[in-house]
């Protein structure tokens, strides 16, 4: 069995400060993994995958996430936080052609 | 057009009737997904599949029936809505391979 546990429901940070949002997985074989955003009234959008090679993955609106195989962990990163950022994210693993989502974390950018 | 379109957007049903949720997609993807959103539990899967004749249960499928009418269009259909059934539903479509998922814009459902 696989799963996905974003520690976090809440992490709350200044624009122009970095952010992270904490992702941990539990799968028996490679992991496959992604991250999404949700916006208010919206569907999941995708930010970025780690498949294999480069631990350190970018992706869209100055996202970056770390792949960290001994600590079977998987945190979003951005430098500088934007009050534009502020929404719903998920860590999900992809195993077999279906996802496990984490529960979310809300993240929420005060000016 | 958006690349998934899930239909209805909004709907508030009665306890007991049966109401379908459709979703199609423009993207030519062969796999197609029905999630469930309900606050701090993240997406469940409730049906996916994989081709037209492929239908398969997700983790949370009971009181759920789905139909594959064309690669395009994936139906979600529940036959007694109970209250517990409100909740965000959506749709996904996703390329085989290590892909990642396109999702509609979710069907807010509501039973009273």
């Amino acid at each position: 069995a696989q799963s996905v546990a974003q520690p976090e429901d809440q992490v709350n940070v200044a624009e122009g400060n970095p952010l992270t949002v904490k992702c941990t997985y539990s799968v028996s074989g490679n992991p496959y993994l992604f991250w999404y955003v949700q916006y208010p009234n919206r569907g999941l959008q995708f930010l970025l995958k780690y498949i294999t090679g480069d631990n350190l993955v970018k992706g869209s609106y100055g996202f970056e996430a770390e792949f960290n195989k001994s600590q079977t962990s998987f945190h979003l990163k951005k430098p500088s936080a934007l009050v534009s950022d502020s929404a719903l994210y998920f860590c999900a693993l992809t195993n077999a052609g279906k996802s496990t989502f984490g529960d979310g974390t809300t993240l929420t950018v005060k000016p | 057009d958006a690349d998934v379109t899930q239909t209805p957007r909004n709907r508030i049903t009665k306890t007991g009737k049966r109401i379908m949720l459709e979703c199609s997609q423009t993207k030519g993807h062969d796999r197609m997904y029905w999630y469930r959103q309900d606050p701090g539990l993240g997406l469940r899967l409730i049906y996916y599949s994989f081709d037209v004749k492929d239908i398969n249960k997700g983790e949370i499928s009971d009181g759920y029936s789905v139909s594959r009418q064309a690669q395009a269009k994936f139906s979600l259909s529940l036959e007694s809505a109970i209250p517990n059934q409100t909740a965000l539903y959506f749709c996904a479509t996703r390329d085989r391979g290590l892909t990642e998922a396109f999702f509609g814009q979710g069907t807010r459902l509501t039973v009273v």
